[in-house]
């Protein structure tokens, strides 16, 4: 069955960058958009772009413009995405959520992110 | 943006009760590319509903969507116990992809 394993909890100073992955199992790994979503702690869900993991491509929210590269590896099925110059803002959770003609069916557990001095 | 505006903030209603969500776009949405999700605490979102009345897999009957152009509504028939969590609406028509800020359903 489709699952998506992220990596595990960091905590970064501010100005920092992080690195989060999510691994794809149970389904053709290229045939599928992947998206990444932010939960700030007691807060609503943010949508910040998505990459289709058999070209590479990606698109990204303006909020996440300039900060934000999503990338992919093919031969471990793995997406990631990389936020750059962190600020306490950043401190959330984040989701990779496969897309199925636009709506996001599967998720991964989350990967909290701390930004903390 | 399309922006998403969920209401009400929360929702106090008893168990067997019924719960009527409301998601008004700020602009239309296309072809009702409308998706409901339900999460509950350190947990990650759930998909209920999508292209705006059709039920996920696995979903209960007690949930069911409707609405098309600006306004939809999530109806929870009768509210089982583990009904209660918030729920958020989301647009797939439009980039970027917007969710509303969600509605809270709480035990009464």
């Amino acid at each position: 069955q489709v699952q998506l394993v992220q990596s595990g909890a960091e905590v970064k100073k501010p100005g920092a960058s992080v690195k989060v992955s999510c691994k794809a199992f149970g389904y053709t790994f290229t045939s599928y958009y992947m998206h990444w979503v932010r939960q700030a702690p007691g807060q609503g869900l943010e949508w910040m772009g998505i990459i289709n993991p058999s070209g590479g491509s990606t698109s990204y929210a303006q909020n996440f413009q300039g900060r934000v590269t999503m990338t992919r590896d093919t031969s471990t099925s793995t997406v990631y995405m990389e936020l750059s110059s962190l600020r306490s803002e950043d401190t959330a959770v984040y989701y990779c959520a496969r897309d199925s003609s636009g709506y996001f069916p599967y998720w991964g557990q989350g990967t909290l992110v701390t930004v903390s001095s | 943006e399309i922006v998403l505006t969920q209401s009400p903030g929360t929702l106090s209603l008893s168990p067997g009760e019924r719960a009527t969500l409301s998601c008004r776009a700020s602009q239309s949405v296309t072809s009702s590319y409308l998706a409901w999700y339900q999460q509950k605490p350190g947990q990650a979102p759930r998909l209920l509903i999508y292209g705006a009345s059709s039920r996920a897999t696995g979903i209960p009957d007690r949930f069911s969507g409707s609405g098309s152009g600006t306004d939809f509504t999530l109806t929870i028939s009768r509210l089982e116990p583990e009904d209660f969590a918030v729920y958020y609406c989301q647009q797939y028509g439009s980039s970027p992809r917007t969710f509303g800020g969600g509605t809270r359903v709480e035990i009464k």
